[in-house]
């Protein structure tokens, strides 16, 4: 299963596009590229996923560059709510599991 | 629809002792999978099962055992405690071992004396 290296940390303020990026260099061609958020006390909740280029969703953006050995998730303008740990984990769908590294902690400060 | 559920939400066991962890998802998810989060760390997978009767080994499998008699339900067996496994357990599942998001329950906060 591919590795994958974040920040430990972030901060930033209300109203920012914050940019998370995660290297995973061992990525194999059928693993595909997840971000979760979990709040304290919570279960991980999924945010989007992707194979390569860009993806989409209402609440953010996902940037896969054509060598995949890294992404980055774009959050727009945040909020303090989305204070929470960010993990970006490569899915393997032969094996159907991930794992996932030690997240980045964003501080959204007012 | 209660989604993925998890019992108990608290647990202190002495060493040596076992227990279950209960998980069960009503969204008829073929795959489920256990993790375990400690303290600033992340998840890492125990076992995952990718339908019922089928059950495989995560990355810390030791010191658990697992079976998946249906869809539903997919309980993790600690056969031994040790202050080692004190962790919160969260159980997930998604429709299969595709492309789809995995679903979270709420956690069970294990504590081992």
């Amino acid at each position: 299963l591919a590795k994958t290296t974040q920040p430990i940390s972030m901060d930033s303020y209300e109203g920012q596009e914050v940019n998370i990026t995660c290297s995973h260099n061992n990525i194999a061609t059928n693993d595909y590229i997840t971000w979760y958020q979990q709040f304290p006390s919570q279960g991980p909740r999924f945010i989007i996923q992707g194979y390569k280029t860009k993806v989409t969703n209402e609440v953010a953006s996902l940037f896969i560059p054509a060598d995949r050995k890294s992404s980055t998730l774009s959050l727009p303008r945040v909020s303090l709510s989305d204070t929470a740990v960010y993990y970006c984990l490569v899915w393997n769908t032969n094996a159907g599991k991930s794992t996932f590294g030690d997240g980045t902690t964003l501080t959204v400060k007012p | 629809n209660a989604g993925v559920t998890q019992t108990p939400k608290f647990q202190v066991l002495k060493t040596g002792q076992s227990m279950t962890l209960q998980c069960a998802q009503d969204m008829n998810h073929e795959y489920m999978s256990w993790y375990r989060q400690d303290p600033g760390m992340g998840l890492r997978l125990i076992h995952y099962s990718v339908g019922a009767g089928i059950t495989d080994q995560g990355e810390v499998p030791n010191g658990y055992n697992v079976s998946r008699s249906t869809t539903e339900d997919f309980p993790l067996r600690l056969l031994s405690a040790a202050p080692s496994q004190t962790s919160v357990y969260f159980c997930a599942s998604s429709i299969d071992r595709g492309l789809y998001e995995q679903y979270f329950g709420p956690g069970t906060r294990l504590t081992v004396t």
